[in-house]
């Protein structure tokens, strides 16, 4: 099946640095991948769209300048966390639809968690 | 604001009988309809999707799916204890259908007993 792939898996930072998040299509080209955010016992929110080649589209409530996106080729999506605080400490996880499937089926990377201390 | 609901449980269920997992949603013009399966501390994986009224089957795995009551559901036939996971119902909203309409729920923990 479809494989993507993210990096790292565990971060932990100080407030006030920058992290970032890199997810790779591994056998498929990705010209759309999405990120999410999940809290404790939550559900996955989406926070934006990836698309390459061009700007990001963000949901509602999450903040383009703090969460910067870069989706420069079909393969590779990247999220930086600028001037992380302790609450943005939260599981991050990409996903990408390889379109082998039917739209919609999405398959997602390992995730990465982040504790800002 | 388009919700997915389900019973966040836990929701125990002996070792080789059927668990059954429900998720209700509310926007009617909902298309398509899928189950993940996460375990603690991963990502989520595609267990299900289903596009029509009725049943879809896959292993011992069927997915419902009843449009005009807004509701889906998953069965897990032979429950074992890895499939101790919590399941997430997802349904996307937009009629498009692309990916970026999808809406999860929480989740609903489910509990195998040996």
């Amino acid at each position: 099946g479809a494989v993507v792939s993210q990096h790292p898996s565990r971060v932990i930072c100080k407030s006030g640095t920058s992290v970032k998040i890199e997810c790779r299509s591994l056998d498929f080209q990705a010209t759309t991948m999405f990120w999410y955010r999940q809290f404790p016992k939550q559900s996955l929110m989406l926070m934006a769209t990836s698309n390459e080649g061009s700007k990001a589209t963000y949901e509602q409530g999450v903040e383009k300048d703090k969460f910067l996106i870069n989706h420069a080729s079909l393969t590779l999506s990247t999220l930086t966390v600028t001037s992380a605080h302790p609450e943005d400490s939260s599981f991050y996880i990409c996903s990408a639809e390889p379109g082998q499937g039917a739209v919609g089926e999405l398959f997602f990377g390992e995730g990465s968690r982040l504790t800002v201390l | 604001q388009k919700e997915v609901e389900q019973n966040s449980g836990p929701l125990s269920v002996p070792e080789g009988a059927i668990a059954s997992l429900n998720c209700t949603y509310s926007d009617r013009g909902s298309q398509s309809f899928f189950w993940y399966r996460q375990y603690s501390g991963k990502s989520p994986e595609l267990i299900m999707s289903i596009y029509s009224n009725g049943d879809k089957e896959d292993g011992r795995f069927t997915a419902q799916l009843n449009k005009a009551s807004q509701y889906v559901s998953l069965l897990i036939r032979d429950s074992q204890p890895s499939d101790s996971a919590t399941y997430l119902c997802a349904v996307n909203v937009y009629s498009g259908g692309g990916a970026d309409g999808l809406t999860f729920g929480k989740g609903t923990h489910l509990i195998i007993q040996p």
